[in-house]
């Protein structure tokens, strides 16, 4: 099925621990971006990309590293995961200067301790 | 910096009502405005899209509407039901790299 998708669904991580939160997309959208999600805050941009080889940061990127060597993929990097990185994490594709808007993936509930 | 703002923040009504979630933003030059819809634990579900250049949408009970010059937008959902019930966040594309600015989204609880 064409969509967005995202692994792990659910991860637990202890403190100063790193990880990957991986997304892929089969849509072939240029604009791929990682967004967090918290109670009351609604989602909040991480990073985005307009294409392969080009990232920029969001709202709140500090602890989080992406990369985009291909069009299909954009992982999440956890440097050094802390406490208050615990939230759910959505990926997020569209096109460019097309009027699709955009698809989100299931998410990935990360907890950290 | 562009701002969105739903109100009610959450909303019960009987099976059957028609309603309106509202979502307003701050900085109107917007490239286009997206609803979405969220259960409980899942993803985002994309419901209706307006580009800034329209003024409504429709897919089958649902309408949204969008006033760029006013800042607002609205979705109004005809004869209710309870698979309804769901978290409604209103998203606005500035157009930059088409980042979305969401609301804090309004929780809606259709009983019967």
């Amino acid at each position: 099925n064409a969509g967005v998708t995202q692994t792990p669904k659910f991860q637990v991580l202890k403190t100063g621990q790193s990880m990957t939160l991986q997304c892929a997309q089969d849509m072939n959208h240029e604009y791929m971006s990682w967004y967090r999600q918290d109670p009351g805050m609604g989602l909040r941009l991480i990073h985005y990309s307009v294409g392969a080889g080009i990232t920029d940061q969001g709202e709140v990127p500090n602890g989080y590293n992406v990369s985009r060597s291909t069009t299909e993929d954009f992982p999440l990097r956890l440097l050094s995961a802390a406490p208050s990185q615990t939230s759910v994490y959505f990926c997020a594709s569209s096109y460019d200067k097309k009027p699709g808007g955009y698809t989100f993936g299931s998410g990935t509930r990360l907890t950290v301790v | 910096k562009q701002e969105v703002t739903q109100i009610p923040a959450a909303l019960s009504v009987p099976e059957g009502e028609n309603l309106v979630l509202n979502c307003s933003f701050t900085d109107s030059a917007i490239y286009n405005l997206q609803w979405f819809r969220q259960d409980p634990g899942k993803g985002l579900t994309s419901l209706l899209l307006i580009q800034s250049s329209q003024r409504e949408q429709t897919s089958g009970r649902l309408n949204a509407s969008l006033d760029k010059s006013s800042g607002r937008s609205t979705l109004y959902i005809a004869a209710s039901q309870p698979g309804d019930s769901a978290t409604y966040l209103c998203a606005v594309n500035t157009g930059t790299a088409s980042k979305l600015t969401f609301g804090t989204g309004t929780r809606l609880q259709v009983t019967l």
